[in-house]
């Protein structure tokens, strides 16, 4: 398995509260990402990453922002939390640019499952 | 129309059947697609990647028909840990996976 860790592994919040996911890897891949995955949605990209300081918008990337000040670390954070972004969210990692070939692989971490009341 | 579809099921199956999924996919510049499997409360994991017609690994294989923008997945002698959902995932260019929501499979004894 890919050494990937998410911390929280679970959280239970407030609305309006702030909260930063962290997304941990020991493989020194480039790319890293932010899903998160709701009933009756596949996985939804939230925010990815190309390198450190170097990140883009993914499709449902409003309420959140990201940061990587360090290869190994991704942040994701919730600046003011609502309901609706109670979700599970899963952070990913890619040696290369997912070009659609054979060698693309994006290994997941284990996830961060988020409650927000 | 979403850009991927899946029959959500679930699909509950005895040991030992054959089972297939579909899924359809609206982006028609779609090249490669991937199926990822994830097990209950878990993170997704690949199964197998598509590039042309279609791809075997051992009892899975898909096929692709890019005439009707549908992939499928075959499951045969399916085993109690085939249970699982099943994420079909076009690649989309620009360096992103589109994710199905998934179709759940309950392998029985």
């Amino acid at each position: 398995d890919a050494g990937i860790t998410q911390s929280p592994r679970h959280k239970v919040t407030e609305t309006g509260t702030p909260v930063t996911l962290r997304c941990h890897q020991t493989e020194n891949h480039r790319y890293m990402y932010w899903y998160r995955q709701d009933p009756g949605h596949g996985l939804r990209l939230i925010h990815y990453s190309y390198g450190v300081k170097d990140t883009d918008k993914g499709e449902v990337s409003d309420g959140y922002s990201v940061s990587r000040s360090k290869t190994e670390d991704f942040l994701l954070t919730l600046e003011s939390a609502t309901s609706s972004q109670t979700s599970v969210y899963f952070c990913a990692i890619s040696e290369t640019r997912l070009q659609g070939t054979s060698t693309d692989t994006q290994y997941f971490g284990p996830g961060t499952r988020l409650t927000v009341l | 129309r979403k850009e991927v579809e899946q029959d959500p099921g679930p699909f509950n199956v005895p040991e030992g059947a054959t089972v297939a999924f579909n899924c359809t996919y609206s982006n028609s510049a779609s090249q490669s697609f991937f199926w990822y499997r994830q097990d209950c409360r878990k993170e997704p994991k690949l199964l197998m990647s598509v590039y042309s017609s279609g791809n075997e690994d051992g009892r899975f294989t898909a096929q692709l028909n890019r005439a009707s923008q549908y992939i499928s997945l075959l499951i045969r002698d399916s085993k109690l840990s085939d249970s699982a959902t099943y994420l079909c995932v076009p690649y989309n260019q620009g360096g992103k996976l589109i994710f199905g929501q998934g179709t759940e499979l309950s392998v029985k004894p």
